[in-house]
């Protein structure tokens, strides 16, 4: 069975703390995810990897950075914590998507998700 | 652009009904539709992935169909049970792209 984990399920800090959300896959999987979900917004893509030392922003990538330094480990970093940044946080992955065969084919994966509070 | 809409927003259901859970998406080109389910405060949880060649999939009382050209997709669940009470997304990923485009879901609630 595929499996995704998260460091924490839920999660406090203060405004203005540095946050390490860190996401962790089994399956060697090249692609991994990060989204926040919010009430009215749905799942919101921050970061997303390619593959090991690859990184793209998302749609909403401000006040966010990721590592990717290991292929199975995809950390979501809070620079500076602010409390429009309380959110659900879902870390995802799955299997390539280069070339059509593979694509057509890549079932994603998510974890439980990190319930994050900044007071 | 890709937009995916999932009607109805919720649904109510006494037990051992059959249900049609829908999602519609704007772009027909896509490459595959995945459907999920997310209990209250977890993550999403894989049901069905169709591929944009494949016209449904099937796993246990779930059934996923695929219609690319009129850009719809529906879930059946047959003989709900309360235990099926989530929320329910569509996603796709379009031809050519790498994102995964969810709708909002559908939030269903099986009465017993």
């Amino acid at each position: 069975d595929v499996k995704v984990t998260q460091s924490s399920r839920y999660l406090v800090k203060r405004t203005g703390e540095k946050v390490f959300l860190e996401c962790v896959q089994d399956m060697d999987h090249e692609n991994m995810f990060w989204y926040r979900q919010d009430p009215g917004l749905g799942l919101r893509l921050i970061y997303f990897s390619y593959d090991v030392k690859m990184k793209e922003k998302g749609d909403i990538p401000e006040g966010y950075s990721v590592s990717r330094e290991k292929k199975e480990r995809f950390s979501l970093i809070l620079e500076s914590a602010s409390t429009n940044q309380t959110s659900m946080y879902l870390c995802a992955s799955r299997i390539t998507a280069r070339g059509n065969f593979r694509i057509k084919n890549n079932e994603q994966f998510f974890g439980p998700g990190t319930r994050l509070t900044v007071l | 652009k890709q937009e995916v809409t999932q009607i109805p927003a919720a649904l109510s259901v006494p037990e051992g009904e059959n249900l049609v859970l829908n999602c519609s998406f704007t772009d027909s080109a896509i490459y595959n539709l995945q459907w999920f389910r997310q209990d209250p405060g977890k993550g999403l949880t894989s049901l069905l992935l169709i591929q944009s060649s494949q016209r449904e999939q099937t796993s246990g009382r779930l059934n996923a169909s695929l219609d690319k050209s009129s850009g719809r997709s529906t879930l059946y669940i047959a003989a709900s049970q309360p235990g099926d009470s989530a929320t329910y997304l569509c996603a796709v990923i379009n031809t050519g792209g790498f994102k995964t485009i969810f709708g909002a879901g559908t939030r269903l609630f099986v009465k017993a």
